[in-house]
Protein backbone atom coordinates (compact mmCIF):
# COMPACT_ATOMS: atom_id res chain seq x y z
CA UNK A 1 0.00 0.00 0.00
CA UNK A 2 1.43 3.73 -0.79
CA UNK A 3 1.06 5.89 2.03
CA UNK A 4 2.48 9.73 2.93
CA UNK A 5 2.64 10.69 6.25
CA UNK A 6 3.00 14.04 7.43
CA UNK A 7 3.96 14.01 11.41
CA UNK A 8 3.90 18.02 12.17
CA UNK A 9 -0.11 19.63 12.64
CA UNK A 10 1.28 22.60 13.16
CA UNK A 11 4.36 24.70 12.73
CA UNK A 12 5.37 28.48 13.73
CA UNK A 13 8.57 30.22 12.27
CA UNK A 14 10.18 33.44 12.77
CA UNK A 15 10.13 35.84 9.50
CA UNK A 16 13.88 35.87 7.89
CA UNK A 17 14.67 31.73 9.25
CA UNK A 18 14.78 28.76 7.52
CA UNK A 19 12.08 25.56 8.05
CA UNK A 20 11.44 22.06 7.42
CA UNK A 21 8.31 20.13 7.11
CA UNK A 22 8.17 16.61 7.55
CA UNK A 23 7.46 14.29 5.01
CA UNK A 24 7.78 10.67 5.05
CA UNK A 25 6.34 8.03 2.38
CA UNK A 26 5.93 4.33 2.04
CA UNK A 27 5.53 2.15 -1.11
CA UNK A 28 7.35 -0.74 -2.15
CA UNK A 29 7.48 0.55 -6.35
CA UNK A 30 10.74 1.40 -7.41
CA UNK A 31 9.60 4.22 -9.51
CA UNK A 32 7.62 7.30 -7.84
CA UNK A 33 7.75 11.06 -7.66
CA UNK A 34 6.93 13.48 -4.49
CA UNK A 35 5.30 16.51 -4.96
CA UNK A 36 4.44 19.36 -2.16
CA UNK A 37 1.98 21.54 -2.70
CA UNK A 38 0.86 25.08 -0.89
CA UNK A 39 -2.59 25.72 0.00
CA UNK A 40 -2.99 29.69 1.43
CA UNK A 41 -5.96 30.21 3.25
CA UNK A 42 -7.51 31.10 -0.37
CA UNK A 43 -8.23 27.51 -0.79
CA UNK A 44 -6.22 26.80 -4.12
CA UNK A 45 -3.73 24.39 -3.99
CA UNK A 46 -0.18 25.42 -5.75
CA UNK A 47 2.07 23.23 -7.00
CA UNK A 48 5.71 23.87 -5.52
CA UNK A 49 8.55 21.40 -6.04
CA UNK A 50 9.26 17.56 -7.21
CA UNK A 51 11.43 15.03 -6.89
CA UNK A 52 11.94 11.30 -8.90
CA UNK A 53 12.64 8.91 -7.22
CA UNK A 54 15.67 8.15 -9.63
CA UNK A 55 16.70 11.85 -9.19
CA UNK A 56 20.24 11.92 -8.08
CA UNK A 57 20.30 15.90 -6.68
CA UNK A 58 18.09 17.48 -4.26
CA UNK A 59 15.29 19.42 -6.13
CA UNK A 60 15.61 23.19 -5.41
CA UNK A 61 13.14 25.61 -6.72
CA UNK A 62 13.64 29.42 -5.47
CA UNK A 63 13.77 29.15 -1.80
CA UNK A 64 12.18 25.96 -2.18
CA UNK A 65 14.84 22.90 -1.50
CA UNK A 66 13.45 19.34 -1.29
CA UNK A 67 15.93 16.97 1.19
CA UNK A 68 15.13 13.79 -0.37
CA UNK A 69 16.93 10.65 1.94
CA UNK A 70 15.57 7.95 -0.37
CA UNK A 71 17.31 5.06 2.02
CA UNK A 72 15.00 6.59 5.14
CA UNK A 73 11.67 7.04 2.61
CA UNK A 74 11.77 10.87 3.67
CA UNK A 75 10.97 14.19 1.63
CA UNK A 76 11.24 16.72 3.49
CA UNK A 77 10.53 20.43 2.44
CA UNK A 78 12.83 23.10 3.14
CA UNK A 79 11.83 26.55 2.83
CA UNK A 80 14.54 29.74 3.40
CA UNK A 81 14.35 32.91 4.25
CA UNK A 82 10.66 32.35 5.52
CA UNK A 83 8.02 35.06 4.39
CA UNK A 84 5.11 36.39 5.80
CA UNK A 85 3.23 35.20 2.54
CA UNK A 86 4.27 31.65 3.57
CA UNK A 87 1.64 30.95 5.73
CA UNK A 88 -0.41 28.40 4.37
CA UNK A 89 -1.41 24.71 4.55
CA UNK A 90 1.84 22.28 3.21
CA UNK A 91 0.94 18.58 1.57
CA UNK A 92 3.54 16.20 0.62
CA UNK A 93 2.19 13.86 -2.07
CA UNK A 94 3.41 10.54 -4.04
CA UNK A 95 3.01 9.15 -7.22
CA UNK A 96 3.89 5.92 -7.92
CA UNK A 97 3.91 5.02 -11.52
CA UNK A 98 2.52 1.45 -12.02
CA UNK A 99 -0.74 2.17 -10.10
CA UNK A 100 -1.27 4.62 -12.50
CA UNK A 101 -1.82 8.52 -12.19
CA UNK A 102 -3.26 8.21 -8.90
CA UNK A 103 -1.81 10.58 -6.11
CA UNK A 104 -1.25 10.07 -2.14
CA UNK A 105 -1.76 12.86 -0.52
CA UNK A 106 -0.09 13.36 3.57
CA UNK A 107 -2.38 15.09 5.65
CA UNK A 108 -0.85 18.49 5.85
CA UNK A 109 1.00 20.49 8.10
CA UNK A 110 -0.35 24.62 8.83
CA UNK A 111 2.64 26.81 8.72
CA UNK A 112 2.53 29.92 10.35
CA UNK A 113 5.22 32.62 9.88
CA UNK A 114 5.51 34.97 13.17
CA UNK A 115 6.80 38.67 12.01
CA UNK B 1 -0.71 29.16 -17.42
CA UNK B 2 -2.52 26.31 -16.96
CA UNK B 3 -6.70 26.60 -15.53
CA UNK B 4 -8.70 24.66 -13.75
CA UNK B 5 -12.07 26.43 -13.07
CA UNK B 6 -14.75 25.03 -10.93
CA UNK B 7 -18.29 25.75 -11.42
CA UNK B 8 -18.98 27.62 -7.82
CA UNK B 9 -17.01 28.37 -5.34
CA UNK B 10 -20.06 27.94 -2.30
CA UNK B 11 -22.99 25.65 -2.37
CA UNK B 12 -25.63 25.12 0.08
CA UNK B 13 -27.91 22.76 -0.90
CA UNK B 14 -30.37 19.98 0.99
CA UNK B 15 -30.34 16.58 2.32
CA UNK B 16 -31.38 14.53 -0.74
CA UNK B 17 -30.91 16.93 -3.60
CA UNK B 18 -29.01 15.61 -6.32
CA UNK B 19 -25.86 17.85 -6.98
CA UNK B 20 -23.39 18.27 -10.13
CA UNK B 21 -20.02 20.09 -9.26
CA UNK B 22 -18.17 20.99 -12.70
CA UNK B 23 -14.80 20.99 -13.52
CA UNK B 24 -13.24 22.20 -17.03
CA UNK B 25 -9.71 22.99 -17.54
CA UNK B 26 -7.81 24.62 -20.50
CA UNK B 27 -4.94 22.44 -21.19
CA UNK B 28 -6.08 19.71 -22.89
CA UNK B 29 -4.95 17.54 -20.17
CA UNK B 30 -5.33 13.53 -20.03
CA UNK B 31 -6.40 13.26 -16.64
CA UNK B 32 -9.05 14.62 -14.21
CA UNK B 33 -9.50 13.89 -10.82
CA UNK B 34 -12.15 14.50 -8.07
CA UNK B 35 -10.86 15.36 -4.47
CA UNK B 36 -12.65 15.89 -1.30
CA UNK B 37 -10.76 17.79 1.59
CA UNK B 38 -11.21 17.38 5.65
CA UNK B 39 -9.70 18.82 8.52
CA UNK B 40 -7.22 15.95 9.33
CA UNK B 41 -7.98 13.88 6.62
CA UNK B 42 -5.61 15.92 4.12
CA UNK B 43 -6.95 14.88 0.35
CA UNK B 44 -9.27 11.93 -0.49
CA UNK B 45 -9.57 10.99 -4.00
CA UNK B 46 -13.30 10.59 -5.28
CA UNK B 47 -12.92 9.48 -8.81
CA UNK B 48 -10.32 10.21 -11.54
CA UNK B 49 -10.79 9.68 -15.25
CA UNK B 50 -7.97 9.16 -17.49
CA UNK B 51 -9.75 9.77 -21.03
CA UNK B 52 -12.83 10.37 -22.25
CA UNK B 53 -15.69 8.33 -20.63
CA UNK B 54 -13.49 6.70 -18.98
CA UNK B 55 -13.28 6.82 -15.08
CA UNK B 56 -11.72 5.15 -11.70
CA UNK B 57 -12.82 4.49 -8.69
CA UNK B 58 -10.27 6.29 -5.45
CA UNK B 59 -10.63 5.90 -2.05
CA UNK B 60 -14.06 7.12 -1.42
CA UNK B 61 -16.32 6.91 -4.35
CA UNK B 62 -19.22 5.86 -2.69
CA UNK B 63 -22.10 8.48 -2.59
CA UNK B 64 -20.58 9.71 -5.76
CA UNK B 65 -20.40 9.43 -9.83
CA UNK B 66 -18.90 11.10 -12.09
CA UNK B 67 -19.21 11.96 -16.07
CA UNK B 68 -16.38 12.90 -18.16
CA UNK B 69 -18.58 13.33 -22.10
CA UNK B 70 -15.45 15.55 -23.16
CA UNK B 71 -11.68 15.85 -22.77
CA UNK B 72 -11.98 19.19 -20.88
CA UNK B 73 -14.69 18.54 -18.73
CA UNK B 74 -15.34 16.52 -15.67
CA UNK B 75 -18.32 16.44 -13.85
CA UNK B 76 -18.55 15.12 -9.96
CA UNK B 77 -22.51 14.19 -9.22
CA UNK B 78 -23.86 13.58 -5.84
CA UNK B 79 -26.78 11.47 -6.62
CA UNK B 80 -28.91 12.23 -2.64
CA UNK B 81 -26.75 14.81 -0.82
CA UNK B 82 -25.98 14.05 2.80
CA UNK B 83 -25.04 15.91 5.35
CA UNK B 84 -21.59 13.78 5.59
CA UNK B 85 -20.75 14.78 2.07
CA UNK B 86 -20.34 19.10 3.30
CA UNK B 87 -16.93 19.43 2.80
CA UNK B 88 -14.16 20.87 0.54
CA UNK B 89 -14.23 19.53 -3.16
CA UNK B 90 -11.16 20.13 -5.46
CA UNK B 91 -11.20 19.17 -8.69
CA UNK B 92 -7.21 18.89 -10.34
CA UNK B 93 -5.73 18.18 -13.74
CA UNK B 94 -2.54 16.89 -15.74
CA UNK B 95 -0.82 14.78 -17.87
CA UNK B 96 0.71 11.50 -16.98
CA UNK B 97 3.89 11.64 -14.81
CA UNK B 98 3.50 14.92 -14.32
CA UNK B 99 2.35 17.58 -11.11
CA UNK B 100 -1.28 18.14 -11.09
CA UNK B 101 -3.22 21.55 -11.59
CA UNK B 102 -5.83 22.72 -8.91
CA UNK B 103 -9.26 24.63 -9.13
CA UNK B 104 -10.41 26.88 -6.71
CA UNK B 105 -12.20 24.60 -4.99
CA UNK B 106 -15.91 24.09 -4.41
CA UNK B 107 -17.05 24.82 -0.29
CA UNK B 108 -20.42 22.39 -0.24
CA UNK B 109 -22.77 22.40 2.66
CA UNK B 110 -25.55 19.94 2.90
CA UNK B 111 -28.81 20.46 5.19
Amino acid sequence: AQKITQTQPGMFVQEKEAVTLDCTYDTSDPSYGLFWYKQPSSGEMIFLIYQGSYDQQNATEGRYSLNFQKARKSANLVISASQLGDSAMYFCAMRVINTGNQFYFGTGTSLTVIP
Amino acid sequence: DVKVTQSSRYLVKRTGEKVFLECVQDMDHENMFWYRQDPGLGLRLIYFSYDVKMKEKGDIPEGYSVSREKKERFSLILESASTNQTSMYLCASGQPAYEQYFGPGTRLTVT
